[in-house]
């Protein structure tokens, strides 16, 4: 039931876009983003709901699309301080109590 | 806001030991979730309480585990005997409700090591 993200991991140029995938094998309700940088706590970024709706948040947005049980993160124009490795959560329809399944996460570098 | 307030940061205990992790959620927050991070199996989640009740406890490894909640404003996880592969960052997290609508906020973790 685990979320299936890729790329593991990416490295990118100050100023370079990455697409963070996120795709689940059952029926999804919604699903969150988180960034955790090293040794810190994961820190939410935002939530989906079906509905195929997109979010964004500065240069980070995020698309569900319900038919495909997939979610997409897209880093435009990525600055130093996006580094840290992305989850996703993902919320199943048959269970909107919140009890979040993560992936194993997608760690993105970025260099100057 | 203070957040959510994890204690001990770091604790290193030798094997056999009974560990006591602590939280304290958000003022307010329904829900509290205590996951285990480690490099081989990610982010679990191990238990949640929704208005101090545990409501879904299918992810504690083993009987050696046990979380309890005894009023809103605090949470402990206790480990007991503890044995070297318990060794990982345990996160606790708070949320307003239980709906999908609802991030969690997490706190700094403690990180365990049981030599």
């Amino acid at each position: 039931q685990q979320p299936v993200q890729s790329p593991q991991a990416v490295i990118l140029r100050e100023g370079e876009d990455a697409v963070i995938n996120c795709s689940s094998s059952k029926a999804l309700y919604s699903v969150h983003w988180y960034r955790q940088k090293h040794g810190e706590a994961p820190v939410f970024l935002m939530i989906l709901l079906k509905g195929g709706e997109q979010k964004g948040h500065e240069k980070i947005s995020a698309s569900f699309n319900e038919k495909k049980q997939q979610s997409s993160l897209y880093l435009t124009a990525s600055q130093l301080s996006y580094s840290g490795t992305y989850f996703c959560g993902t919320e199943m329809s048959d269970n909107a109590g919140n009890m979040l399944t993560f992936g194993g996460g997608t760690r993105l570098m970025v260099k100057p | 806001d203070a957040g959510v307030i994890q204690s001990p940061r770091h604790e290193v205990t030798e094997m056999g030991q009974e560990v006591t992790l602590r939280c304290k959620p958000i003022s307010g927050h329904d829900y509290l979730f205590w996951y285990r991070q480690t490099m081989m199996r990610g982010l679990e989640l191990l238990i949640y309480f929704n208005n101090n009740v545990p409501i879904d406890d299918s992810g504690m490894p083993e009987d050696r585990f046990s979380a309890k909640m005894p009023n809103a404003s605090f949470s402990t996880l206790k480990i007991q005997p503890s044995e070297p592969r318990d060794s990982a960052v345990y996160f606790c997290a708070s949320s307003s409700w239980g709906g999908p609508n609802s991030p969690l906020h997490f706190g700094n973790g403690t990180r365990l090591t049981v030599t």
